[in-house]
């Protein structure tokens, strides 16, 4: 098993819909962070959480320690939120890197 | 441009040769990071440096793989006698020192070995 699992691994939606992106982690963390990838390569982070909620325009994303859960949230949807996103925790472990979850592909239909 | 920056961007190479790749961190930041991420799947971390200093190394990287970050500013991959496995994105990341040091990560080096 996998120690960060995000779901769903695809999802498809029309232009304005409420999107709801999941992620579940099995270690103890520092940070979670979320991050948005586009065709091409580049990554860009999002958000980084290590408690309660963050927003950023039509942005929100949530964490719940105790339940080692995470999710994020798009508002009114729009073409251009299609992209990868992509869940990944920092170990409290000592370790620096980031674990990251597999990615949940987003396409907003117009 | 302050951010991350990788070179080449794109390398296409045969079997058996060697490639390596580059890494210019922002320039204030410490740490830098190598991840692989093949198609369809989440990164996977590589290596990871604190100033010059290599302190973590994953299973992952073989002996065919190398970096350094010999003045604690920009880092080389290597990796000799390519194998079409290592065809993937390899990406670099760095950040500021401490525990909630976010990464900022470049563009990605895509490796295609025919």
């Amino acid at each position: 098993k996998n120690e960060v699992e995000q779901s769903p691994q695809n999802l498809t939606a029309q232009e304005g819909e409420f999107i709801t992106i999941n992620c579940s982690y099995s270690v103890g963390i520092s940070a979670l962070h979320w991050l948005q990838q586009h065709p091409g390569g580049g990554i860009v982070s999002l958000f980084m959480l290590s408690s309660g909620k963050k927003k950023h325009g039509r942005l929100i994303a949530t964490i719940n320690i105790q339940e080692k859960h995470s999710s994020l949230h798009i508002t009114a949807s729009h073409p251009r939120d299609s992209a990868v996103y992509i869940c990944a925790v920092r170990s409290i472990q000592g370790a620096q890197k980031l674990v990251f979850g597999q990615g949940t592909r987003l396409t907003i239909n117009p | 441009d302050t951010g991350v920056s990788q070179d080449p961007r794109h390398k296409i190479t045969k079997r058996g040769q060697n490639v390596t790749f580059r890494c210019d961190p922002i320039s204030e930041h410490n740490r830098l990071y190598w991840y692989r991420q093949t198609l369809g799947q989440g990164p996977e971390f590589l290596t990871y440096f604190q100033n010059e200093a290599q302190l973590e190394k994953s299973r992952l990287l073989s002996d065919r793989f190398s970096a350094e970050r010999p003045k604690g500013s920009f880092s080389t991959l290597e990796i000799q006698r390519t194998e079409q496995g290592d065809s993937a994105m390899y990406l670099c990341a760095s950040s500021l020192g401490g525990q909630g040091g976010e990464q900022y990560f470049g563009p990605g080096t895509r490796l295609t070995v025919t």
